[in-house]
C-alpha cells in the first residue's frame, strides 16, 4: 500500500495569485496523478505527473495554467496559477502502486482551494 | 465519447437497509472497474474489478462486473451510519493514462 500526504490542506487566495500544492508518497509508486474535483462533481484527471519530464495534460488543461513537476518517484508539486474563483476546488494527488494481485490507486487527503 | 455512468445519484435509507449501487460504462480499451468510498476528501479505494461474473467481498461490502452489459455493482447489505458516503466508479483503460470517474452515488444512511 502508499500513503499519501499533501500540504497545504486548504488554502485561501487572493485571485491573480499561485499556490504550489505538494504531493509526498511513503513509497515508491508507478505513476501519479492530479485530479480536481469542483464543488458537487466528481473528480476530473488534470494531468500524469512524469517522473523527469513534463506531465501529460487531459483535454481542457494546460501546462501554463497547472505546471506540475515530479523530481522523483515520491514527490510531486501542481501549481495553480494566475487564480480565478472558478479554480476554487479540492484537489487530489493520486498514486498508482502494486497491489496483491495487480495494481491499486491512493489518494492524498486533498488541497481545498478557495479563490476569493 | 467514453464515459462512465452511476445510479441513483442519491439515496436515503435506513440503517439495516440492504442497497445496490450501479455503474455503467461506454470506454474504448477497458481494462478495469474500481470502486471508491468518498468521505471528506479523500476517496477510499474498495474494490478493483476485471473480470466479469466474479463477486470481490469485503465485509458487508460486494461487487460484481458484467463486461457483457458493460456494468458493476455494489452492494452494500445491512447499512450502517457509516457507510454514509459517495461511492465512485471510475473504469481504466489499457492505453493511455486516464481513470475516468463517473458523478457518484451520495449515500445516506439514516439511524
Amino acid at each position: 500500500s502508499a500513503v499519501i500526504s499533501q500540504k497545504p490542506s486548504r488554502d485561501i487566495c487572493q485571485r491573480g495569485t499561485s499556490l504550489t500544492i505538494q504531493c509526498q508518497v511513503d513509497s515508491q509508486v508507478t505513476m501519479m496523478f492530479w485530479y480536481r474535483q469542483q464543488p458537487g462533481q466528481s473528480l476530473t484527471l488534470i494531468a500524469t505527473a512524469n517522473q523527469g519530464s513534463e506531465a501529460t495534460y487531459e483535454s481542457g488543461f494546460v501546462i501554463d495554467k497547472f505546471p506540475i513537476s515530479r523530481p522523483n518517484l515520491t514527490f510531486s508539486t501542481l501549481t495553480v496559477s494566475n487564480m480565478s474563483p472558478e479554480d476554487s476546488s479540492i484537489y487530489l494527488c493520486s498514486g498508482l502502486a502494486p497491489g496483491p494481485l495487480s495494481y491499486e490507486q491512493y489518494f492524498g487527503p486533498g488541497t481545498r482551494l478557495t479563490v476569493t | 465519447e467514453d464515459k462512465v455512468v452511476q445510479s441513483p445519484l442519491s439515496l436515503v435509507v435506513h440503517e439495516g437497509d440492504t442497497v445496490t449501487l450501479n455503474c455503467s460504462y461506454e470506454v474504448t480499451n477497458f481494462r478495469s472497474l474500481l470502486w471508491y468510498k468518498q468521505e471528506k476528501k479523500a476517496p477510499t479505494f474498495l474494490f478493483m474489478l476485471t473480470s466479469s461474473g466474479i463477486e470481490k467481498k469485503s465485509g458487508r461490502l460486494s461487487s460484481i462486473l458484467d463486461k457483457k452489459e458493460l456494468f458493476s455493482i455494489l452492494n452494500i447489505t445491512a447499512t450502517q451510519t457509516g457507510d454514509s458516503a459517495v461511492y465512485l466508479c471510475a473504469v481504466d483503460r489499457n492505453t493511455g493514462n486516464q481513470f475516468y470517474f463517473g458523478t457518484g452515488t451520495s449515500l445516506t444512511v439514516i439511524p
